[in-house]
């Protein structure tokens, strides 16, 4: 298997612009997580889905980010508008029923 | 919600050496898992254990579910070893699938 496969690895945009950050996890695999790491607050979940619904997106900082899965294997997560303190490496993972593995990471650069 | 603590913080090895990572939680686990990010920023997972030992190669860990406490050991250390070791649980008793994620250990390893 191909691991969870996240696009695009870097991007560097403009405050004020869309992002979006794809993911396609494992095949098989029944939840997917949208996480988001920095320096200052280390590794947060913002969002996890099980069998295509969002479960519990308590950890989604403000209504400029959304996400979204519309089928098993595929997951997008929104920012609009981007603001600088949105930079940051965001992690996909996805699970059966217990390992999380993780996906490369994007990593998000708002001037 | 559950608590996870790391020590040491961070960790200074010479080749060869080994040592003991310890990640102590404030109650009950369905799932711990141990995952080390290397210096490129993947997150790489290393262990599934909620309970017991388990061990792969050069590392092996044990969880003491009773006593609240998962310790990963690394032997004959080296350079490809360096980064971060997180430890991350699920909380028994909670309808989800929420890792918590400890703060880290960073170790170095020098030649």
């Amino acid at each position: 298997d191909a691991g969870v496969i996240q696009s695009p690895r870097h991007e560097v945009t403009e405050m004020g612009q869309e992002v979006t950050l794809r993911c396609k996890p494992i095949s098989g695999h029944n939840s997917l997580f949208w996480y988001r790491q920095t320096m200052m607050r280390g590794l947060e979940l913002l969002i996890y889905f099980n069998n295509n619904v969002p479960i519990d997106d308590s950890g989604m900082p403000e209504d400029r980010f959304s996400a979204k899965m519309p089928n098993a294997s595929f997951s997008t997560l929104k920012i609009q508008p981007s603001e600088p303190r949105d930079s940051a490496v965001y992690f996909c993972a996805s699970s059966g029923w217990d390992t999380q593995y993780f996906g490369p990471g994007t990593r998000l650069t708002v001037l | 919600g559950i608590q996870v603590e790391q020590s040491p913080p961070d960790l200074i090895l010479q080749e060869g050496a080994n040592s003991t990572l310890r990640c102590n939680f404030s109650d009950s686990v369905n799932n711990l898992q141990w995952f080390h990010q290397n210096p490129w920023g993947q997150l790489i997972n290393l262990f599934y254990i909620p309970s017991g030992t388990k061990q792969n190669g050069r590392l092996s860990a044990t969880t003491v579910a009773t006593e609240r406490y998962s310790l990963l050991y690394i032997s004959s250390s080296q350079t490809t070893d360096s980064g971060v070791y997180f430890c991350a649980v699920i909380g028994r008793g909670g309808a989800t699938n929420k890792l918590i994620f400890g703060t880290g250990t960073l170790l170095a390893v020098q030649p």
